[in-house]
């Protein structure tokens, strides 16, 4: 099946500092990639939409200033977390649709990077 | 407003014994629904994806059923195994036209035990 890689798979960094994830579609190429957010013990948050070669679609109440996406290729996407700080500390997923599926086919998730702000 | 309600919230079972998870909608215009297991720290697994016309599917030990009508599924679990410890979530896309929107549930927590 089709993989996603997300790196880090863990991060602790500075309040202040900036953090870079990887999210890589291994084996398809997606035009369209998913960011979301995961506090413990509750489902996923959609943050934005990553579409290759344009701006990211923001959902309503994430700042992107705050959280920067580039999607410079049809298999890499990366979303960096600017000032940090503890509050952001999250599980962070991305996933991806192949692009040659419909829209209604089969989205792949990686396996997350746990962010901690000390 | 589109929503995704999932119950129950937890569930605790033995190995070897069958459970039901539960998930109604109200996501319109709906396009296909989706059941995922995460494993803690983990991304999330696809089980199924069922579409409008799809009444049962299954994976395995894992069997879900959709009704469009009543806007209900159930995911199945057969002869439960400790490895099925998980959340299980449910997500329903709406086909916005050009593309589609998922709204999550928020899951089920289920622990098998010996």
């Amino acid at each position: 099946g089709a993989v996603v890689s997300q790196h880090p798979s863990w991060v602790i960094c500075k309040s202040g500092t900036s953090v870079k994830i990887e999210c890589r579609s291994l084996d398809f190429q997606a035009t369209t990639m998913f960011w979301y957010r995961q506090f413990p013990k509750q489902s996923l948050m959609l943050m934005a939409t990553s579409n290759e070669g344009s701006k990211a679609t923001y959902e309503q109440g994430v700042e992107k200033d705050k959280f920067l996406i580039n999607h410079a290729s049809l298999t890499l996407s990366t979303l960096t977390v600017t000032s940090a700080h503890p509050e952001d500390s999250s599980f962070y997923i991305c996933s991806a649709r192949d692009r040659r599926g419909p829209n209604t086919g089969e989205l792949f998730f990686g396996e997350g990077s746990r962010l901690t702000v000390l | 407003k589109n929503q995704v309600e999932q119950s129950p919230q937890s569930l605790i079972i033995l190995e070897g014994k069958n459970c039901t998870l539960q998930c109604n909608y109200t996501v319109s215009p709906f396009s296909n629904l989706r059941w995922y297991k995460q494993d803690t720290g983990r991304g999330p697994v696809s089980l199924t994806i069922m579409t409008f016309s799809e009444n049962t599917k299954s994976n395995g030990r894992y069997t879900a059923t959709l009704d469009a009508d009543t806007k209900q599924s159930s995911l199945h679990i057969t002869a439960s195994q400790l490895s099925d410890s998980a959340s299980y979530i449910c997500v329903v896309s709406a086909d916005t036209g050009t593309a589609s929107k998922l709204t999550f549930g928020t899951g089920t927590r289920l622990q098998v035990t010996l």
